[in-house]
């Protein structure tokens, strides 16, 4: 089964300034994708950036990119020039590939909350 | 277009009751998923509907949690004699299909007192 890791369980930042959020994950599969996912306080669940495990370019989606390292089954999230708005629970996830006609189903990390000060 | 919506918002109940919530996915997405979210910790995969059938529904803690969707677009999660335990946010999210991004509802907070 796979697992998420995130041991961050909280990071803070100043308005303005860049934080990097970590995430490794288990997997034996080869093909896969990987997702940071931004909970508000309002509980709803917003996709902030995906990876697919066989491009070896990072994602980018204008602040946010992430650094993939697939052989080490590391995937950090940077939030550049970073704004209250910023402000939420992050989640990592992972989802298998989906030639094995399963479920899709996403498994997350625990989570990391960040505050961003202004 | 409107989002995956999820009602009631919040439901509190009492220890042994039972209790149904409800989600409503994005018109014409086939894939619904439920996912359980305790105080935190990342959502869990609950329970996962191609169409109308269950299509997985391993992460179903117990046989007092059953899920239905019987037209193939609303389902609805049921639990049967509710527990302290069952404390916690359920989230609903559906997709074009299995292998497209998921969207999720703003989930349901369960208090079971």
């Amino acid at each position: 089964a796979q697992t998420v890791t995130q041991s961050q369980p909280e990071m803070s930042v100043q308005e303005a300034e860049t934080v990097t959020l970590s995430c490794t994950y288990d997997t034996s599969e080869s093909d896969y994708y990987l997702f940071w996912y931004k909970q508000p306080p309002s509980r709803q669940m917003i996709l902030v950036i995906r990876q697919e495990a066989y491009k070896q370019q990072n994602a980018t989606e204008n602040r946010f990119s992430v650094n993939f390292q697939k052989a080490a089954k590391s995937f950090s999230l940077k939030i550049s020039d970073s704004q209250l708005g910023d402000a939420a629970m992050y989640f990592c996830a992972y989802r298998s590939e989906g030639s094995q006609g399963g479920s899709e189903k996403l498994v997350f990390g625990k989570g990391t909350k960040l505050t961003v000060n202004p | 277009g409107a989002g995956v919506s999820q009602t009631p918002s919040n439901k509190v109940t009492e220890k042994g009751k039972y209790v149904e919530l409800r989600c409503d996915p994005i018109s014409g997405h086939t894939a619904l998923y439920w996912y359980r979210q305790s105080l935190g910790q990342g959502p869990e995969f609950l329970i996962y509907f191609q169409g109308t059938g269950a299509a997985d529904d391993s992460g179903l803690p117990n046989d007092r949690f059953f899920a239905v969707r019987p037209e193939g677009s609303v389902s609805t999660l049921k639990i049967q004699r509710t527990e302290r335990g069952d404390s916690a946010v359920y989230l609903c999210a559906s997709s074009l299909n299995r292998l497209y991004e998921q969207y999720f509802g703003p989930g349901t907070r369960l208090t079971v007192t």
